[in-house]
């Protein structure tokens, strides 16, 4: 099977801009989760979806945001970006039968906010 | 709300010493904890998990002990091998939301 992929890999915004992440998870798994990976914060989660509903959420502002599709894709979305929003973008998907599964990664999207 | 401490944040080894990361957990409703192996510029790869009901896994050179009383984790990684370098993350999960370490970054000296 195909892993999960991420699109773009590289991302170059200016501060005040928005921006759209995509992630295509394994075939088959319908939990979505992203997490931001800095260098002083490490890895934290921003939120998960199943089923195109929102299941988790972690402790970002509102201008991050995310949705999933019928074909359990998922994008996240970040508005009015800061310099501070400059991070490595992970999700990763799990198969989700009823209990923590493991999560697999796909590469990131690296976003540097100018 | 919920944390995970890991430590220590950098480890360094020779090779064929065993190396032991350590990992506490606040949320008493945690039930998975899996660690990530992530090498220089390459996504989080999971080397072994653990669910609550156990209290110990091993894979080859790779274990994993639980203690739920003491919301205690840790990985123990044998014979270590110049390729085991990398940072490790644990992480402690209630469905859908891995809560990571800050990582650990082991460096194996030839």
């Amino acid at each position: 099977k195909a892993g999960v992929t991420q699109t773009p890999r590289y991302l170059i915004k200016t501060r005040g801009q928005q921006v759209t992440l995509s992630c295509s998870p394994i075939s088959g798994h319908r939990s979505v989760s992203w997490y931001q990976q800095t260098p002083g914060q490490g890895l934290q989660f921003l939120f998960e979806y199943f089923s195109e509903t929102q299941r988790n959420k972690g402790n970002f502002p509102g201008r991050f945001s995310g949705r999933q599709f019928s074909n359990s894709r998922s994008e996240m979305n970040v508005s009015t970006l800061e310099l501070g929003d400059s991070a490595l973008y992970l999700c990763a998907s799990s198969l989700d039968r009823g209990y923590q599964e493991t999560q697999y990664f796909g590469p990131g999207t690296r976003l540097l906010v100018l | 709300g919920e944390n995970v401490e890991q430590h220590p944040s950098t480890l360094s080894v020779q090779e064929g010493d065993s190396a032991v990361i350590k990992c506490t957990y606040s949320d008493s409703a945690s039930n998975y904890f899996p660690w990530y192996k992530q090498e220089l510029g390459k996504r989080p790869q999971l080397i072994i998990d653990i669910r609550s009901n156990v209290g110990e896994k091993k894979d080859q050179r790779i274990a994993v002990t639980l203690n739920k009383t003491a919301k205690h984790f840790s990985l123990h990684i044998t014979e270590t091998q110049p390729e085991d370098s990398a940072v490790y993350f644990c992480a402690a999960s209630n469905v859908g939301k891995l809560i990571f370490g800050q990582g650990t970054t082991l460096q194996v000296k030839p």
